[in-house]
């Protein structure tokens, strides 16, 4: 049951440059979309969401796209920095189940190299 | 910044044995949950908890699995009899409005 899928495991950027993780969903119902970043042995740490009636979001060197036809999501990261090397999850959020639970992809490790 | 708070931060329990996983949500949160991730694995969803019910739940939840909110400020995870298959990180996340937040885990292994 993979309704949200990050297909690359893995993302090497050089400093400054742009970081573009991708993202993408199955599911038609998910309302929210949300990107967050995890340091080994500590939990997710939220970075930028999206609400499914929106297609872009800003805030600061984040920003996350959204394409509802192509049911695909997009972290860009500018300028990417090495602090950023982490593990970036996915998740989407389903409202209609009754508890708002996330379904999160399999993360994609980004490694910013100076 | 309000946190979630989760002990311990490892547990190592053998095989059939009772665990408990303790969590502290953020006081004004409504939804609280609880997470797993498997090593390498993705992180998926366990259970979801509101107005003192569990408001829905994975096929992973089954009968060796309970969660409760005993006081008003902790939220517990409870493993009955533990499988090596559940060796895993468990996090607990706290909900309100569209901000979830998570604790920084408790690693869980099963000898």
């Amino acid at each position: 049951d993979q309704q949200v899928k990050q297909n690359s495991p893995s993302l090497s950027v050089q400093e400054g440059r742009i970081s573009i993780l991708n993202c993408d969903y199955t599911n038609s119902m998910f309302d929210y979309f949300l990107w967050y970043k995890k340091y080994p042995a500590e939990g997710p740490t939220f970075l930028i969401s999206i609400s499914s009636i929106k297609d872009k979001n800003e805030d600061g060197r984040f920003t996350v796209f959204l394409n509802k036809s192509a049911k695909h999501l997009s972290l860009h990261i500018v300028p990417s920095q090495p602090g950023d090397s982490a593990v970036y999850f996915c998740a989407a959020r389903l409202s209609t189940g009754g508890g708002n639970k996330l379904t999160f992809g399999t993360g994609t490790q980004l490694k910013v190299e100076l | 910044e309000p946190e979630v708070t989760q002990t311990p931060s490892h547990q190592v329990t053998q095989m059939g044995q009772e665990v408990i996983l303790r969590c502290v949500p953020i006081s004004n949160h409504l939804y609280f949950y609880w997470y797993r991730q498997i090593l390498g694995q993705k992180v998926e969803f366990l259970v979801s908890f509101y107005n003192n019910e569990i408001s829905e739940k994975s096929e992973i939840f089954d009968d060796q699995f309970s969660v409760e909110r005993p006081d008003g400020s902790n939220f517990t995870l409870k493993i009955r009899s533990t499988k090596l298959e559940d060796s895993a990180m468990y996090f607990c996340a706290s909900l309100r409005g569209r901000g979830y937040t998570f604790g920084s885990g408790t690693r869980l292994t099963v000898v």
